[in-house]
């Protein structure tokens, strides 16, 4: 079975552009989460979605938002660029709103110059 | 927000135990204890989580103090491949099933041939 999976990997932008990423969870999985990673602040947790609907949130500006489709696939979207929106931005999923683990992506690693 | 403190740094010979501490002196009674671990800025792999018992699986052993203010885990037989760094996290409970994972600074462990 594939695992959670984001795209893109790599991202170069300037700041105050926006940018959107993308995750697709392990199949069957239907809960998201987003979280950031940075050098200075570790790993800190941005949102969860569940049946297209955000059931949590972190300590973040209203720059960071997110959604999730039908499909169980999620985007977030970060606009007005700030240079230290640089981080990793990780995704993880879980087969539903009650499961235990949460199994993470890759990343999609993200510089904003 | 932090509710873990790990030693930024330990060392490990090949083929012995890997013992790494935690201590979660906050934690609240219904909040479980998770480990997972992260190699080279992948996503962070999970590696077991327990509640009040000790706990057990193919990769390693976790042991909660009977006060759960503070936790190891055991990595019985530690391989060149389990060089990482470790995050001890806290699973905070949300409304209807939410989740998130509070991450802590994370120990670097490092496996000596």
């Amino acid at each position: 079975k594939a695992g959670v999976t984001q795209t893109p990997r790599y991202l170069i932008k300037t700041r105050g552009q926006q940018v959107t990423l993308s995750c697709s969870p392990i199949s069957g999985h239907r809960s998201v989460s987003w979280y950031q990673q940075t050098p200075g602040q570790g790993l800190q947790f941005l949102f969860e979605y569940f049946s297209e609907t955000q059931r949590n949130k972190g300590n973040f500006p209203g720059r960071f938002s997110g959604r999730q489709f039908s499909n169980s696939r999620s985007e977030m979207n970060v606009s007005t660029l700030e240079l230290g929106d640089s981080a990793l931005y990780l995704c993880a999923s879980r087969r539903t709103i009650t499961a235990d683990t949460q199994y993470f992506g890759p990343g999609t690693r993200l510089t904003v110059l | 927000d932090a509710k873990t403190t790990q030693p930024p740094s330990m060392d490990c010979a090949e083929g012995r135990a890997a013992n790494l501490p935690c201590n979660h002196s906050t934690i609240s009674g219904n909040e479980y204890v998770y480990w997972y671990r992260q190699i080279h800025s992948q996503g962070p792999q999970y590696i077991i989580h327990g509640l009040k018992n000790n706990e057990t699986n193919e990769m390693a052993s976790l042991i909660i103090t009977e006060d759960r203010k503070s936790s190891t885990l055991i990595l019985p037989h530690a391989t060149l491949r389990d060089t990482a760094v470790y995050y001890c996290i806290v699973r905070v409970d949300g409304y209807q099933g939410a989740q998130k994972l509070v991450f802590g600074q994370g120990t670097r462990l490092t496996i000596n041939p």
